[in-house]
């Protein structure tokens, strides 16, 4: 089946670094969302994009949709404390084929 | 292989059934987790089980049974279904119940209530 792979597995950063990571699959989604899962809660959902090319904000966090439907990167800015976690994407097809990638793991060191 | 299998993917069924959904992990995990995704793509656990035993108990009617024959399977059962129940469900394990554990999840249950 598909798969989605993240990049990197796991970031050590300072606070108030920027932070990027990405999401690359073999085959193309119609839809790319990202999740993050805080220690002992279930992954909640940042962002979701619809439209190849496409790119959203959601506070310090900005994302975009590959063009070639098969890629998605997330950014983070100016990272706190509260940012550790896990990065899960996650690939759509109007519903059909939904697939999470393995996840970045995120620390941030004060 | 696949780690973690869910079946059916699809699921269509009329008001007041009860149905099941399996999972099972491949993964020598012992934790093992029910999520309810809306259609917004949010998701939210509905129950967890670590080796066999419920840890985590979210807020879900009690139509909604779980059950863990060994710490590889992870079923759910729903009774009565209701219209609102239609949504995709996903099972997920971890190697452990700790919380800073990744979890894994599977591809997916499609239930349609008509």
């Amino acid at each position: 089946g598909q798969q989605l792979n993240q990049s990197p597995q796991s970031m050590f950063i300072q606070e108030g670094e920027d932070v990027s990571m990405n999401c690359t699959s073999s085959s193309i989604f119609n839809t790319w969302l990202w999740y993050k899962q805080e220690p002992g809660e279930g992954p909640v959902l940042l962002i979701a994009l619809y439209k190849a090319g496409e790119l959203t904000s959601n506070g310090r966090l900005t994302a975009q949709f590959g063009i070639t439907r098969k890629d998605s990167f997330l950014n983070i800015s100016a990272s706190i404390p509260s940012d550790v976690g896990i990065y899960f994407c996650a690939g759509d097809n109007y519903g059909q084929n939904f697939v999470f990638g393995p996840g970045t793991r995120l620390s941030v060191l004060p | 292989d696949t780690a973690v299998s869910q079946t059916p993917k699809y699921l269509v069924t009329q008001m007041g059934n009860d149905k099941s959904i399996k999972c099972e992990q491949n993964l020598g995990h012992d934790t093992m987790y029910w999520y309810k995704q809306d259609s917004k793509k949010f998701l939210k656990i509905m129950f967890s089980y670590n080796n066999k035993e419920l840890i985590i108990n979210e807020t879900v009617p009690n139509r909604f049974s779980p059950k863990s024959p060994d710490k590889a399977h992870l079923n759910l059962h729903i009774n009565s279904l209701e219209l609102g129940d239609s949504a995709v469900y996903f099972c997920a394990s971890s190697r452990t119940s700790g919380i800073q554990e990744t979890q894994y999840f599977g591809p997916g249950t499609r239930l349609l209530v008509l």
